[in-house]
């Protein structure tokens, strides 16, 4: 049972490119999270989809743009990267609102 | 503004010995507390979920408390172990209908060691 499973592990982007990460879950939940974590503070939201075919803003959405594929799959966008979003990105789902959620092991993204 | 608060942000204690991790927020209106996990390099994994009825909650040696009069949460570890070694992260959670709205503590940071 994999979870939430993210690609890449680990990034470099000149300032400038794009890229997109991927994530994906095999638990048939409806929600899915995109977060950043930066050193000194806590994760911050930068998009959710609460079912499949629907996406919010969070906390933090500027600079990026997401698409909920299917059910299963949920990718963030970085349309031209700059150096503000060098962070590790993580993925999260849950099957609803008062259960856990579950966490992709992250993206380690620099941008230089 | 919607606030959770860690202390302290680091400790370090020997192996077998308790500790007891500290959280108070500030978020309204609230939903449920919950205690996140995270190894170095790993997602964060979930520990205990509370509602406002409930007030401790076990998880192997782990045990979260909450006072929702006092906004006020504790994790306590028992017997600590070299692998409990971790950032541990308190969450409070806001239901806003289709999805819940989470906020995040910064964490705080144990290292066991012999």
């Amino acid at each position: 049972n994999a979870g939430v499973t993210q690609t890449p592990k680990f990034q470099v982007l000149k300032t400038g490119q794009s890229m997109t990460l991927q994530c994906a879950q095999d638990m048939n939940h409806n929600s899915m999270y995109w977060y950043r974590q930066d050193p000194g503070m806590g994760l911050r939201l930068i998009y959710y989809s609460a079912s499949e075919g629907t996406t919010d803003k969070g906390e933090v959405p500027n600079g990026y743009n997401v698409s909920r594929l299917n059910k299963r799959e949920f990718s963030l966008r970085l349309e031209s990267a700059a150096p503000s979003q060098t962070s590790v990105y993580f993925c999260a789902s849950h099957r609803g609102a008062d259960y856990g959620y579950t966490f992709g092991s992250g993206t380690r993204l620099t941008v230089v | 503004k919607n606030q959770v608060e860690q202390s302290p942000q680091s400790l370090i204690i020997l192996e077998g010995k308790n500790c007891t991790l500290q959280c108070n927020y500030t978020v309204s209106p609230f939903s449920n507390l919950r205690w996140y996990k995270q190894d170095t390099g790993r997602g964060p994994v979930s520990l205990t979920i509370m509602t406002f009825s409930e007030n401790t909650k076990s998880n192997g040696r782990y045990t979260a408390t909450l006072d929702a009069d006092t906004k006020q949460s504790s994790l306590h570890i028992t017997a600590s172990q070299l692998s409990d070694s971790a950032s541990y992260i308190c969450v409070v959670a806001q239901n806003t209908g289709t999805a819940s709205k989470l906020t995040f503590g910064t964490g705080t940071r144990l290292q066991v060691t012999l």
